[in-house]
This record gives C-alpha cells, sequence and structure tokens, in this order.
C-alpha cells in the first residue's frame, strides 16, 4: 500500500551542486509527472512521462532532467542547483489511457533548500 | 490551452461558517474536475472529483458541482471546522479526448478557520 514514494523529503543543498529526486510507485501506473511548488503559482509541471522510455517537458522543465528505465521509477535530477529551484516538488503518477476521470496519485513532497 | 482560475485567499472564517471557494476553468473536450488538500507540511490528498458535466463530488462534509454550462466547480461546506484549515486547489484533468494528459492546477486559496 505504498503508493507514490518520494525521497529525500528534505535537502539543503549548495549552489552548483547536482543532487536527484527519487520517485517511485507500485501501482503499475504508465504516467507520471513533476510538479514544483511555489508561493502564489499553485504547482506547476516540470517534466512528465507516460510511459518507460517516454518523457517530456512541461512548463518548466530548463535546469531539470528526468529519465525513465522502469515504469515504477521517474527520477528528477537537478544537474547545477540555483536558489531559484528553491522550491517543493511533488512526484505525480495515474494511469494513462483510460477514462480522464481517473484519480492522481501524489507522493507526499520533497522540500529543497538552495543556499 | 487548458486553465483553472481560483479566488484569492487567505480566506478566513469562524468556525461553523458557511465555506464557498470558487473555481472556474477553460478547457476543451470534457475534462475531470478535482479538488485537492494540503494541509501544512504534507502532500497533496484528492478531496473529490467529478467526471461529467452535472456529477457533484463530495468527501467529508465538502461538495462541488461540475457546472459545463457556467464552467465552473466551486467547492462549499456548510459548517467548517478549525481541523479544514489547509491549501484548497481545484485542477482540471483533460484526459485523452482534451489535449493530453497534462493535469493543470489553480493556484490554491488558503482556508483559515478560527475558533
Amino acid at each position: 500500500n505504498a503508493g507514490v514514494t518520494q525521497t529525500p523529503k528534505f535537502q539543503v543543498l549548495k549552489t552548483g551542486q547536482s543532487m536527484t529526486l527519487q520517485c517511485a510507485q507500485d501501482m503499475n501506473h504508465e504516467y507520471m509527472s513533476w510538479y514544483r511548488q511555489d508561493p502564489g503559482m499553485g504547482l506547476r509541471l516540470i517534466h512528465y512521462s507516460v510511459g518507460a522510455g517516454i518523457t517530456d517537458q512541461g512548463e518548466v522543465p530548463n535546469g531539470y532532467n528526468v529519465s525513465r528505465s522502469t515504469t515504477e521509477d521517474f527520477p528528477l535530477r537537478l544537474l547545477s542547483a540555483a536558489p531559484s529551484q528553491t522550491s517543493v516538488y511533488f512526484c505525480a503518477s495515474t494511469k494513462w489511457g483510460q477514462s480522464s476521470g481517473n484519480t492522481i496519485y501524489f507522493g507526499e513532497g520533497s522540500w529543497l533548500t538552495v543556499v | 490551452g487548458n486553465s483553472v482560475t481560483q479566488m484569492e485567499g487567505p480566506v478566513t472564517l469562524s468556525e461553523e461558517a458557511f465555506l464557498t471557494i470558487n473555481c472556474t476553468y477553460t478547457a476543451t473536450g470534457y475534462p475531470s474536475l478535482f479538488w485537492y488538500v494540503q494541509y501544512p507540511g504534507e502532500g497533496l490528498q484528492l478531496l473529490l472529483k467529478a467526471t461529467k458535466a452535472d456529477d457533484k463530488g463530495s468527501n467529508k462534509g465538502f461538495e462541488a458541482t461540475y457546472r459545463k454550462e457556467t464552467t465552473s466547480f466551486h467547492l462549499e461546506k456548510g459548517s467548517v471546522q478549525v481541523s479544514d484549515s489547509a491549501v484548497y486547489f481545484c485542477a482540471l484533468y483533460p484526459g485523452l479526448t482534451g489535449g493530453g494528459n497534462k493535469l493543470t492546477f489553480g493556484t490554491g486559496t488558503q482556508l483559515k478557520v478560527e475558533l
């Protein structure tokens, strides 16, 4: 009953460091995505994937990379962290190809601070 | 493109007051509509959803009716409690007929309920 699991929950990085936020789901969902949440801006889509081996950019992809080598995992990489990437990051997943009423499941969030 | 507009917060109410949080949307096709709730320090949780016109989603005393004629999905609760204090997000999910699998969020409305 794990659902969507994100790690780490909290991280402090120095400017220029790289890191990977992990996301895993055990529901066999094809669609996975990463959002960032900033005050007054709601959630903005960074990258998404509709299946293993397929990724695409969202609204705010710059500075982030993703890969989808398996159905279960969708890591988000910060290549060279910048203070503007200080945010709360959410991973989400859902079934692809079925009705539009499918529930989207979210991870618990990763609080990232870049100093 | 798709968009969701929510009333700005914060909304401050006394316990047992009536709550309305307005949400309107722009979309092609027949999207599904959602309300998510985020309690302090936590991730997003699905509160309720509606997948077609005139559907009413309900959960924990909250209700929202999918109004296609006014493109609205307002969230209501008859008597709020202090424990309802959270940020509420309206979201739209277009599905395959509406331009892909991207979930579009409103900017969120913070609700504060006081004794």
